[in-house]
């Protein structure tokens, strides 16, 4: 079965203009969270959405968004970027219930 | 706070001989904890996985020792081989946020 797919791979996008990132979770998995990773701090959780509704979020700025459409798919944003938005932004998806978090092979953003 | 960290952030071993990567967690109030894998290029993959209520589990050539006393998590690898080498993220399930936390990994690398 497909796993979590992530596009694009690689991004580079120059500071002060916007992003969007997809996910499209594995069949099944309603509960779709990000995650930012970067060799300073690490894996930190931006947010999660179920049923279209971000159901809890970490310790990002406002420019940091996202949302989840009907078909379980989730993008996020990330406006007004800075050099430190730079980082692997993951998505992991899970079914209800469970604590099995699958993860998506990422998003490279570049920040220059 | 919320923190899972490492005791060790490199480990070198021979290809054959057991490793052991350690982890210490915060939240005593946690009941999941996972061990995942991340190669180069790829998201984290899911290694093994205990709940609080047991201090061992056993997986192919992977075992996970959790002292809840001391709120400290292992990973044991048996017989680790070069496609072992990788970085090794414990996380913790934090039910209050509804989130994974990560420790900072371990880099594993394995002589052939």
């Amino acid at each position: 079965k497909a796993g979590v797919t992530q596009t694009p791979r690689y991004l580079i996008k120059t500071r002060g203009q916007q992003v969007t990132l997809s996910c499209s979770p594995i069949s099944g998995h309603r509960s779709v969270s990000w995650y930012q990773q970067t060799p300073g701090q690490g894996l930190q959780f931006l947010f999660e959405y179920f049923s279209e509704t971000q159901r809890n979020k970490g310790n990002f700025p406002g420019r940091f968004s996202g949302r989840q459409f009907s078909n379980s798919r989730s993008e996020m944003n990330v406006s007004t970027l800075e050099l430190g938005d730079s980082a692997l932004y993951l998505c992991a998806s899970k079914r209800e219930g469970s604590y099995g978090y699958t993860f998506g092979s990422g998003t490279r953003l570049t920040v220059v | 706070g919320e923190s899972v960290g490492l005791h060790l952030p490199t480990l070198s071993v021979q290809e054959g001989d057991n490793s052991i990567i350690n982890c210490a967690y915060s939240n005593s109030a946690s009941d999941y904890f996972i061990w995942y894998k991340q190669e180069s290029g790829k998201g984290p993959q899911f290694i093994i996985d205990i709940r609080s209520n047991m201090d061992k589990r056993q997986g192919q050539r992977v075992t996970v020792l959790l002292n809840k006393t001391v709120k400290h998590l292992s990973l044991q690898i048996a017989a680790t081989q070069p496609g072992d080498s990788a970085v090794y993220f414990c996380a913790e399930f934090y039910n209050q946020g509804g989130k994974l936390i990560f420790g900072q990994g371990t880099e594993l690398s394995v002589k052939p």
